[in-house]
C-alpha cells in the first residue's frame, strides 16, 4: 500500500502570496498517476490536478502540479481568496487508492 | 452534465447496516467505474471500493473485506453501497465519485471526478 505524507500540514499566507504544498509518496507513484483536489468546508472535493501536472477543466492557471515518483508538489501563484481551503494529494496508480491526510491553507 | 447524486443522511445504531444509493446522470452509467470514499469527522479519506456498472464487478481494500457491499441498478444508472456492522468509527461523510477516464481506455485506474455531494452516516446508540 503507498502512504502518501503531505507537507506542511496548515499554512498560513497572505493573499498574493505564493504557496507550496509537498506530497511524498512511500513508493514510486508508477506513471505518476497522482492527483490534487482541494476541499472546502461542506463540499465534496473538486480536481485540480491529475497525471501530476495536468490541470483540470476550469482550474485557474495559478494552480500548478510538478513531481515525479515519490515527491509531488502543488504550487499556488498570487494566492486570491477562494484558494483558503484544505488540499489533498492522492494517488491512483495501485490499489489500495490512498489519500494524504491534508494541507489546511490559512489566511496570515 | 456529468452528475452524482447520492442519498440523504443516516443515523444507524452500532451493529446496524446502513445502504446509501449515488445515482449518476449526464454520461453512459455502464462505461465508467464508481468509487466510494469516506471521510471521518475532520479528518482525510479512506477509499472503500469500487464497482464497474458494466458487468458489476467490485473491488475493496483488506479492511473492507466482508463488510462492503457495492452493487448498481442500471435501469435507474444508481449504485448502492451498504456497510454492515456498524460501530461509531464508521460514523463519516460517505462519497462516491466517477472514475475520469472511462473504463474501456484506463480500467480502474484513474483520477476521481466529479464526486457526489456526500452523505453523513451517525453511529450512535
Amino acid at each position: 500500500e503507498i502512504v502518501l505524507t503531505q507537507s506542511p500540514g496548515t499554512l498560513s499566507l497572505s493573499l498574493g502570496e505564493g504557496a507550496t504544498l509537498s506530497c511524498r509518496a512511500s513508493q514510486s507513484v508508477s506513471s505518476d498517476y497522482l492527483a490534487w483536489y482541494q476541499q472546502k468546508p461542506g463540499q465534496a472535493p473538486r480536481l485540480l490536478v491529475y497525471g501530476a501536472s495536468s490541470r483540470a477543466a476550469g482550474v485557474p492557471g495559478r494552480f500548478s502540479g510538478s513531481g515525479s515518483g515519490t515527491d509531488f508538489t502543488l504550487t499556488i501563484s498570487r494566492l486570491e481568496p477562494e484558494d483558503f481551503a484544505v488540499y489533498y494529494c492522492q494517488q491512483y496508480a495501485s490499489s489500495p487508492y490512498s489519500f494524504g491526510q491534508g494541507t489546511k491553507l490559512g489566511i496570515k | 452534465q456529468v452528475q452524482l447524486v447520492q442519498s440523504g443522511a443516516e443515523v444507524k445504531k452500532p451493529g446496524a447496516s446502513v445502504k446509501l444509493s449515488c445515482m449518476a446522470s449526464g454520461y453512459t452509467f455502464t462505461n465508467y467505474y464508481i468509487h466510494w470514499v469516506r471521510q471521518a469527522p475532520g479528518q482525510g479519506f479512506e477509499w472503500m471500493g469500487a464497482i464497474n456498472p458494466y458487468g458489476g464487478s467490485t473491488s475493496h481494500p483488506q479492511k473492507f473485506q466482508g463488510r462492503v457491499s457495492l452493487t448498481r441498478d442500471t435501469s435507474t444508472s444508481t449504485v448502492y453501497m451498504e456497510l454492515s456492522s456498524l460501530s461509531s468509527e464508521d460514523t463519516a461523510v460517505y462519497f462516491c465519485a466517477r472514475g475520469s477516464l472511462a473504463i474501456a481506455v484506463a480500467g480502474s485506474v484513474s483520477w476521481f471526478d466529479p464526486w457526489g455531494q456526500g452523505t453523513l452516516v451517525t453511529v450512535s446508540s
